[in-house]
């Protein structure tokens, strides 16, 4: 079985820009594409990075994934950031044993 | 555009029964796997079930042999049979489309499932 891990939470300030990470605790990160959903208070999760580093239409370009096998992990970048960024932040991967897996997910403030 | 609605969440007491429904419209149905992820409250996202294309479906341990997938693509709509249902399963379940590289595009806005006596 593989897990994600996240950072329980993370803040900044507006028009900075921050990194949460995603690391995988077995099996390779460059073996299944990871995606990332946003999930501000009350609303339902929305998709800003799917196949590690695309942003489906709509996205701003200041959220950019990457994925690092040195350190098996992924991570979502936001950049320029504005008080709406604010939100929930999951990473969510794949494998055949265990299926769709996500991580604990990153509370974001922006203050 | 794409819509996903689900209905039939409620509450139910432990050991009971509930099924769920999602709606889709605004795409071709039969064509997309499709999957039910669960919240909390105040809580992360976990993955249910899904279904594929052609009927094939998948569980967690959490919840296999207790939740049945299933799907009626003549009336575009998904299901989830939950039963013995435990207090753990207390959560929003949402409806979600794959979205083909093992991840979801699209979901619904969930229906809240409450497990209690």
């Amino acid at each position: 079985n593989f897990m994600l891990t996240q950072p329980h939470s993370v803040s900044e300030s507006p028009g900075k820009t921050v990194t949460i990470s995603c690391t995988r605790s077995s099996g390779s990160i460059a073996s299944n594409y990871v995606q990332w959903y946003q999930q501000r208070p009350g609303s339902s999760p929305t998709t800003v990075i799917y196949e590690d580093n695309q942003r489906p239409s709509g996205v701003p370009d200041r959220f950019s994934g990457s994925i690092d096998s040195s350190s098996n992990s992924a991570s979502l970048t936001i950049s320029g950031l504005k008080t709406e960024d604010e939100a929930d932040y999951y990473c969510q991967s794949y494998d055949s044993s265990n299926f769709w897996v996500f991580g604990g997910g990153t509370k974001l403030t922006v203050l | 555009e794409v819509q996903l609605v689900e209905s039939g969440g409620g509450l139910v007491q432990p050991g009971g029964s509930l099924r769920l429904s999602c709606a889709a419209s605004g795409f071709t149905f039969s064509s997309y796997d499709m999957h039910w992820v669960r919240q909390a409250t105040g809580k992360g996202l976990e993955w249910v079930s899904a279904i594929g294309t052609a009927g094939d479906t998948y569980y967690p341990g959490s919840v296999k042999g207790r939740f049945t997938i299933s799907r009626e693509n003549a009336k575009n709509s998904l299901y989830l049979q939950m039963n013995s249902l435990r207090a753990e399963d207390t959560a929003v379940y949402y409806c979600a489309r794959d979205n083909r590289v093992a991840g979801f595009d699209y979901w619904g806005q969930g229906t809240l499932v409450t497990v209690s006596s």
